[in-house]
């Protein structure tokens, strides 16, 4: 069982509707991380939060927005997304985002997201 | 830009035979190389990882193989099981600004056939 819980698993929803996804970490790491994941393509980094605070946004339309409300928490709130956002969620968090040394990222297994 | 690049994208392989995914990268600033393994319906697990002063790494049947002259590294999996049936991505581990930040290659379907 993976140790990055993500709620929903399954999300279908109009381009007016708002919704949020939610990622869940115990483990005590200070960083998460929400990738997008086409089919059949690597995942895509969007947003990092370290230490509950947003340290990089790669250029991510505004309908999408982040939230980390805890260390242990992180939240994705959608609003008026296009049918080309339709993919796979990821969420990942480790042990920090900084320095040199290398802490691997554990990943949730994402939410699958539909727009109609 | 494809910063990564991973072949093949997909791999058919008999049971019990050697998988190979070779990957390429341009940044001799990357200084990390992870392997993630994603089976369906899941999301990417870390399977096995080098730094560029190592030039192989064995753990089980993965075996990573690096070379930085050539910037080239590859995973090698040793008696394949159908288990072992998933995407690999290679990956990148570079740090800007203080931050690391991880550029994955395409990915590699495999597909093991008993």
């Amino acid at each position: 069982d993976t140790e990055v819980t993500q709620t929903p698993k399954h999300l279908v929803m109009g381009m007016t509707n708002k919704k949020s996804l939610k990622c869940e970490q115990h483990m005590g790491h200070r960083a998460m991380y929400w990738y997008k994941q086409k089919a059949k393509k690597p995942p895509e980094l969007m947003f990092v939060y370290s230490y509950e605070k947003l340290s990089i946004n790669e250029s991510v339309p505004s309908r999408f927005s982040p939230e980390c409300p805890n260390s242990s928490l992180l939240n994705l709130h959608l609003h008026a997304l296009q049918p080309e956002d339709s993919a796979l969620y990821l969420c990942a968090s480790s042990q920090d985002h900084r320095g040199l040394l290398f802490w691997p990222q554990h990943f949730g297994d994402g939410t699958r997201l539909s727009i109609l | 830009q494809q910063q990564v690049k991973q072949s093949p994208q997909s791999l058919i392989v008999q049971k019990g035979g050697i998988s190979i995914i070779n990957c390429a990268y341009e940044n001799t600033a990357f200084d990390y190389f992870p392997w993630y393994q994603q089976f369906p319906g899941k999301g990417p697990a870390l399977l096995i990882a080098i730094r560029p002063d190592v030039s192989e790494k064995k753990e089980g049947r993965f075996t990573i193989s690096f070379n930085k002259s050539a910037k080239q590294f590859s995973l090698h999996i040793m008696d394949s099981q159908p288990g072992d049936s998933a995407t690999y991505f290679c990956a990148a581990r570079g740090v800007s600004g203080g931050y690391q930040k991880v550029t994955f290659g395409i990915g590699t379907k495999l597909q093991v056939i008993p």
